[in-house]
């Protein structure tokens, strides 16, 4: 089965860090360019971060620019948000997502999302 | 990366047809044939229901397509079905290469 678990949420203080993991099962994940969307609650999709299958393209969205980092482990199928500098602001579910693979950056596969809260 | 805009709710009757607009920019929809939609149902992740503007993933059903003009982007859902209530986010990829959202739109089949 095609899956993606997202894990690392929690409650955080505003300045404070949390790193996100997404393991995923069931394709070749190194194919694949993978994202990061948030939806803060009851609100709206937000892209967050891109990353290319081999790491070569990555890019963020200007309101993460300089404090969330993404990575990937193709070795360990696995994808990572790094979030620095967290602001009540970043509070949202954060979704670990597959591309579609079908020439722009679509979002195919969603995991289930993991929560962050940044409050004080 | 301003978002892109979309009215906030459209309603339509059982085997209606409806669209729902998502305009942007000369920085995205009206210079990329990227646009794709997404429908999300009270609870759960989004689902990617047009890519390229026009093109179905797998599965999806044909009574979903969508359009452009300029830097105007429509869905239209033809024969509305009582599953169809949800809300509905457009999507650009951008010059800056980024992606960018639009606000979404709440559907509500009467």
């Amino acid at each position: 089965e095609v899956q993606l678990v997202e894990s690392g949420g929690g409650l955080v203080q505003p300045g404070r860090s949390l790193r996100l993991s997404c393991a995923a099962s069931g394709f070749t994940f190194d194919d694949y360019t993978m994202h990061w969307v948030r939806q803060a609650p009851g609100k709206g999709l937000e892209w967050v971060s891109t990353i290319s299958w081999d790491s070569g393209v990555i890019a963020y969205a200007d309101a993460v620019e300089g404090r969330f980092t993404i990575s990937r482990d193709n070795v360990k199928n696995s994808l990572y948000l790094q979030m620095n500098g967290l602001r009540v602001e970043d509070t949202a579910l954060y979704y670990c997502i597959k591309d579609a693979a079908v020439g722009y950056w679509y979002f195919d596969l969603w995991g289930r999302g993991t929560l962050v809260t940044v409050s004080s | 990366q301003s978002a892109l805009t979309q009215p906030a709710s459209v309603s339509g009757s059982p085997g209606q047809t409806i669209s729902i607009s998502c305009t942007g920019t000369s920085n995205d929809i009206g210079v990329y044939n990227s646009v794709s939609w997404y429908q999300q149902h009270p609870g759960r992740a989004p689902k990617l229901i047009i890519y390229d503007v026009s093109n179905w993933p797998s599965g999806v059903s044909n009574r979903f397509s969508g359009s452009k003009s300029g830097n105007t982007a429509s869905l239209t859902i033809s024969g509305l079905q009582a599953d169809d209530e949800a809300d509905y986010y457009c999507s650009s990829y951008t010059a800056d290469t980024s992606v960018v959202f639009g606000g979404g739109t709440r559907l509500t089949v009467l």
